[in-house]
């Protein structure tokens, strides 16, 4: 069966310092990758996916990017952290092909920057 | 502004009552789903129904869709504690982009 893995759950960093999460698929091949970003009480915002290593569509200009650099790994980076950059990041994916059917989501990282 | 547009926002129901949930969305889709949320937690996948389906049933989940209204009800029947949560619909349309736009949620509490 297929699991998907983020860490960390939690993090609270300085403004201004640079940021890493990884997301991981386990027991599915060219998996279609998500990152969504969601504030306090809201709905989902897109950030960045991928439908194959090294290749990342963003869909909002942000201070975050992202890399692929293996077929089921998913980094969301950022060097510079902003207040505004808090949230909870979820990660998500779905089988490979037109990225339209259910979607997977793993259990999220919540990031306090203060 | 968002493609898919839930209604209400907020919802407040006694245990055994049924809850109805509204996605309203802009423009022609592929496939419209329904997903959960408990607090803090990541998205739970409920149902799928395409754009060529008009209703389709889970358990005590009802869901339909209206392509001429572009509109789309969530009905849990009987609902319980546990289906306190936010609820999301999301959209796939058809432009290539391999991605659903989701909606703001209603968060439903249910009053044992």
């Amino acid at each position: 069966s297929q699991t998907i893995h983020q860490w960390p759950a939690t993090l609270v960093q300085p403004v201004g310092s640079p940021l890493s999460l990884e997301c991981t698929v386990e027991g599915t091949s060219n998996p279609n990758l998500y990152w969504y970003r969601q504030a306090a009480g809201r709905g989902l915002q897109l950030l960045f996916y991928s439908v194959g290593i090294g290749q990342i569509s963003s869909e909002v200009p942000q201070n975050l990017s992202a890399s692929r650099p293996q077929d089921r790994q998913f980094i969301l980076s950022s060097k510079k952290l902003l207040l505004s950059d808090s949230g909870f990041y979820l990660c998500a994916w779905t089988p490979g092909g037109q990225g339209q059917e259910t979607q997977y989501f793993g259990p999220g990282t919540r990031l306090l920057v203060l | 502004s968002q493609q898919g547009e839930e209604d209400p926002q907020a919802l407040s129901i006694q245990e055994g009552e049924n809850a109805t949930m509204n996605c309203s969305y802009k423009t022609s889709i592929n496939n419209l789903q329904w997903y959960r949320q408990n607090s803090g937690r990541g998205l739970v996948h409920l149902i799928l129904i395409r754009s060529n389906e008009r209703e389709k049933h889970s358990g005590r989940l009802r869901v339909t869709l209206d392509t001429s209204k572009k509109s789309s009800s969530l009905l849990i029947t009987a609902s319980r504690a546990a289906d306190t949560a936010s609820y999301f619909c999301a959209t796939a349309v058809d432009t290539g982009r391999r991605a659903l736009t989701f909606g703001s949620g209603t968060r439903l509490q249910v009053q044992p």
